[in-house]
């Protein structure tokens, strides 16, 4: 009963360098988004998608892609990293009206 | 425009207290409202929601919520705090229909004295 699972859970990458996080669910959720969570500032909604092949912007999208090739997976790209991308980021999904399953998150630092 | 105001950056309670949390939100419609509890370095859990009927809204580990409209808040309760409940609260608002986009307040961190 994995859930939705997030790799890696720590990554410190220089700026300018890219890197994918990694978002899988089991649970057959067609609901995937990804957040980034800040001291003081909650959650915030960058990317999101309501199925395979359709994805959409939430609140602050700059800097990152998403794609959504299979119902399971939703990677978050962060083509050229900066400094103001250091945070927590979370991968949650959800079925319908349903609750959201957040996964435990990936704790990125650009240098 | 949307938003949710948690007022209460830190709380520290004693075990045993009563506890009380504070969400406030703007809205332009009847919202589904939520709330979460994320222990250190763990992801976010859900506690309880919102989505129609009874405004008084019970959830797990004893907690419970009350939606009052007039005031747009849904303030979030317990009436005696265990230590394991240290942890931060969030306080999520989205649309009613169709897969909503939650909008997340700043959260309350909750200390507990023993």
């Amino acid at each position: 009963n994995a859930g939705v699972t997030q790799t890696p859970k720590f990554q410190v990458l220089k700026t300018g360098q890219s890197m994918t996080l990694q978002c899988a669910q089991d649970m057959n959720h067609e609901y995937m988004s990804w957040y980034r969570q800040d001291p003081g500032m909650g959650l915030r909604l960058i990317h999101y998608s309501v199925g395979a092949g359709i994805t959409d912007q939430g609140e602050v999208p700059n800097g990152y892609n998403v794609s959504r090739s299979t119902t399971e997976d939703f990677p978050l790209r962060l083509l050229s990293a900066a400094p103001s991308q250091t945070s927590v980021y979370f991968c949650a999904s959800r079925q319908d009206r349903g609750e959201l399953f957040f996964g435990e998150g990936s704790r990125l630092t650009v240098l | 425009a949307q938003s949710v105001t948690q007022p209460d950056i830190h709380i520290t309670v004693s075990e045993g207290a009563s506890l009380e949390l504070r969400c406030n939100y703007s809205y332009g419609a009847t919202p589904y409202l939520f709330w979460y509890v994320q222990s250190p370095g763990q992801g976010l859990q859900l506690l309880l929601k919102y989505f129609s009927g009874d405004t008084l809204v019970q959830g797990i580990k004893g907690f419970e919520a009350e939606f009052k409209r007039s005031q747009s808040s849904f303030n979030l309760r317990k009436p005696s705090v265990h230590w394991s409940d240290a942890a931060e609260y969030f306080c999520a608002v989205g649309p009613t229909g169709g897969y909503n986009k939650l909008i997340f307040g700043a959260g309350t961190r909750l200390a507990v004295h023993p």
